[in-house]
C-alpha cells in the first residue's frame, strides 16, 4: 500500500508563530486528507485534496498538494493556543494509511 | 443527533482475556473501520467492512476478529493471541471515498 512519511514529529511554537507539517511520499497518492486530533480526543477530518497542486484554505490553514502529487503540506498562520494537537495526514480512497503526525504545542 | 459511538471509553484486561469493543453508528455509512494508535504515533488499520457480512484484514491483523451481522454495528473482539494490545482504539466509518468519522476512542489496557 502506499506510504506517507510525516515530518517534523514534533513542534513548539510561541503563539503567534507559524506552523507547517508535511507530508510525503515516495509514490503518486490519489489523495489527501488532512485531521486534527486534540489531546486525548479522536481524530476530526480537516480537508481532503485530489488535484495536482491544489491549494485549499480555511481561515488560517491553508493546504497544498504537490504538482507530481507526492507531498503536501498544512500551513497555519499566527498559531493560537487552540491550534494544540497532534495534525495527521491520510491517503487512500477507502481505508486510509495515515502519517505518523505532528504534534504542534504552542506555548501562549 | 448522527454520529459514531464507541464503549467503553476505557478497559481493562486481563492477560489471557479475550474482550470485546463495541461500535455503532447511525450515520448509515456502508464502509466501517477499526484503528489502533500507539502513544506518540499515527493511525494503523486493523480490519474494514465495506458491507454487511464482508470484512478485510487491514495491516495489523493479527490477533483480532471482527464481524459486520448489521449495517450500523462493527464490533472489534482483541484476543489473547494479540500480543500488545494496550493500546487506543478507533472506529470510523464513511461511504465512498468521503472523509472518514471517527468514534471517541476506546482505550483498552492489560493488565
Amino acid at each position: 500500500g502506499q506510504q506517507v512519511m510525516q515530518i517534523p514529529q514534533y513542534q513548539h511554537v510561541q503563539e503567534g508563530e507559524d506552523f507547517t507539517t508535511y507530508c510525503n511520499s515516495s509514490t503518486t497518492l490519489s489523495n489527501i486528507q488532512w485531521y486534527k486530533q486534540r489531546p486525548g480526543g479522536h481524530p476530526v477530518f480537516l480537508i481532503q485534496l485530489v488535484k495536482s497542486g491544489e491549494v485549499k484554505k480555511q481561515k488560517r490553514l491553508t493546504f497544498q498538494f504537490g504538482e507530481a502529487k507526492k507531498n503536501s503540506s498544512l500551513h497555519i498562520t499566527a498559531t493560537q493556543t487552540t491550534d494544540v494537537g497532534t495534525y495527521f495526514c491520510g491517503t487512500g480512497r477507502r481505508a486510509l494509511t495515515f502519517g505518523s503526525g505532528t504534534r504542534l504545542q504552542v506555548q501562549p | 443527533d448522527g454520529g459514531i459511538t464507541q464503549s467503553p471509553k476505557y478497559l481493562f484486561r486481563k492477560e489471557g482475556q479475550n474482550v470485546t469493543l463495541s461500535c455503532e453508528q447511525n450515520l448509515n455509512h456502508d464502509a466501517m473501520y477499526w484503528y489502533r494508535q500507539d502513544p506518540g504515533q499515527g493511525l494503523r488499520l486493523i480490519y474494514y467492512s465495506q458491507i454487511v457480512n464482508d470484512f478485510q484484514k487491514g495491516d495489523i491483523a493479527e490477533g483480532y476478529s471482527v464481524s459486520r451481522e448489521k449495517k450500523e454495528s462493527f464490533p472489534l473482539t482483541v484476543t489473547s493471541a494479540q500480543k500488545n494490545p494496550t493500546a487506543f482504539y478507533l472506529c470510523a466509518s464513511n461511504e465512498g471515498a468521503d472523509t472518514q468519522y471517527f468514534g471517541p476512542g476506546t482505550r483498552l489496557t492489560v493488565l
